[in-house]
């Protein structure tokens, strides 16, 4: 069935290092794919989205990739900061189906000092 | 500003008293949604609205009603709330589907329902 996940429920990196986190989908109909920043006590903030006749997008400090032939999605934060500390979700919408997207249950980011 | 308001931002509340949850929003969205979240289950969405007078359910809902009378607004009902519906509730927005369309979500709601 459809699902979206993720490989590590929480990440933590070095302040200054570069964080990488991975989801998974597995409808193959999808085709735009967005990263969500949840900050402690707030709602779900865009970060950037990616279609899939695109396999890479670059926004300021983060960069998403997507790799259709193996379903697999990524969110590169560089040079991570504290600010940066919060739950990252992958959702993925399908073109056809405008009414719904499939969110990934969030991968927690923890700064290390 | 653009955003989605949510209130109350916090409610307590006991079994069985009906209670409602407003959203609005000043962006002109067709598309407006209401989720949960509960912690291990992610977010999962109780109902939507493509438009006004136009409500379809989403994977959660039952206990729950909404309408949408107007643009902008889309308010949750719980008739009769029970525990299990305890929750951190979002709604959220988007100018017309979400399947091309960035959503914003408004700060949540907590509801406690004892």
């Amino acid at each position: 069935g459809e699902s979206v996940g993720l490989h590590l429920p929480t990440l933590s990196v070095q302040e200054g290092d570069n964080s990488i986190i991975n989801c998974a989908y597995s409808n193959s109909a999808s085709d735009y794919f967005i990263w969500y920043k949840q900050e402690s006590g707030k709602g779900p903030q865009f970060i950037i989205d990616i279609r899939s006749n695109m396999d890479k997008r670059q926004g300021q400090r983060v960069t998403v990739l997507l790799n259709k032939t193996v379903k697999h999605l990524s969110l590169q934060i560089a040079a991570t900061q504290p600010g940066d500390s919060a739950v990252y979700f992958c959702a993925e919408g399908a073109g056809n189906r405008d009414d719904k997207i499939i969110f990934g249950k969030g991968t927690r980011l923890h700064i290390l000092p | 500003e653009a955003q989605v308001t949510q209130n109350p931002r916090y409610l307590i509340t006991v079994t069985g008293k009906k209670l409602t949850v407003t959203c609005s929003q000043n962006m002109n969205h067709e598309y407006m949604s209401w989720y949960r979240q509960d912690p291990g289950l992610g977010l999962r969405q109780i109902y939507y609205s493509m438009n006004v007078e136009v409500t379809d359910k989403g994977d959660v809902p039952e206990g729950y009603k909404v309408s949408r009378k107007e643009k902008r607004n889309f308010p949750l009902i719980l008739e009769s709330p029970s525990p299990n519906q305890t929750s951190l509730y979002f709604c959220a927005s988007s100018l017309n589907g979400v399947g091309t369309d960035t959503q914003y979500f408004g700060p949540g709601t907590r509801l406690t329902v004892l």
